[in-house]
């Protein structure tokens, strides 16, 4: 399968300052990225669908000018949380897929603490 | 939406007990994925099995897709097998997009 890491791993930011979190595919192409976010003892929401080259199309709910992702690459995708706040503090976790292959993988996640 | 729900929400084993766990849906799926997420986050592919039967070592899957439901079997459980294991489905109705809608996990704590 393919090998997907994230950074950074861990980060602690204050209120108001922006995040950038990296996903990146080592040994596999990745048309596809999917971003999700998990609270603690909660299951994985899909956040965004992030397809190489276009715009990232969002699940309801999610406000796309405050989680910006940018797939620019076939091993890149990045996501910001823009202007953090506290209740932005969650595990953020991205995965991989491309063209036919119909199996996901996942990057080890990014834990992000708003103080 | 589809609806993803798995049995039991939490199980306790005994090293060396085997269990199964149940994922049932609500809708046709052409995609169904068994993880294992361990203590720090990472989620692992078990199987890729929307329908049929797989074995890898000591788990194996088995998924009726005409009956909306998939089964995961682990044999003579141990310690690292801890963590929480989630089943995630992919559905026609998601447009071929390759999102995975998530079950809420079903807990596995194996005591020595």
């Amino acid at each position: 399968g393919a090998v997907v890491s994230q950074h950074p791993s861990r980060v602690i930011c204050k209120s108001g300052t922006s995040v950038k979190i990296e996903c990146r595919s080592l040994d596999f192409q990745a048309t596809t990225m999917f971003w999700y976010r998990q609270f603690p003892k909660q299951s994985l929401m899909l956040m965004a669908t992030s397809n190489e080259g276009s715009k990232a199309t969002y699940e309801q709910g999610v406000e796309k000018d405050k989680f910006l992702i940018n797939h620019a690459s076939l091993t890149l995708s990045t996501l910001t949380v823009t202007s953090a706040h506290p209740e932005d503090s969650s595990f953020y976790i991205c995965s991989v897929t491309s063209g036919g292959l119909r199996e996901q993988y996942f990057g080890p996640g990014t834990r992000l603490t708003v103080t | 939406g589809i609806q993803v729900e798995q049995s039991p929400p939490d199980l306790i084993l005994q090293e060396g007990a085997n269990s199964t766990l149940r994922c049932n849906f609500s809708d046709s799926v052409n995609n169904l994925q068994w993880f294992h997420q361990n203590p720090w986050g990472q989620l692992i592919n078990l199987f890729y099995i929307p329908s049929g039967t797989k074995q890898n070592g000591r788990l194996s899957a088995t998924t009726v897709a005409t009956e909306r439901y998939s089964l995961l079997y682990i044999s003579s459980s141990q310690t690292t097998d801890s963590g929480v294991y989630f089943c995630a489905v992919e559905y026609p109705g998601s447009g071929n997009t390759g999102k995975l809608i998530f079950g809420q996990g079903t807990t596995l704590q194996v005591k020595p």
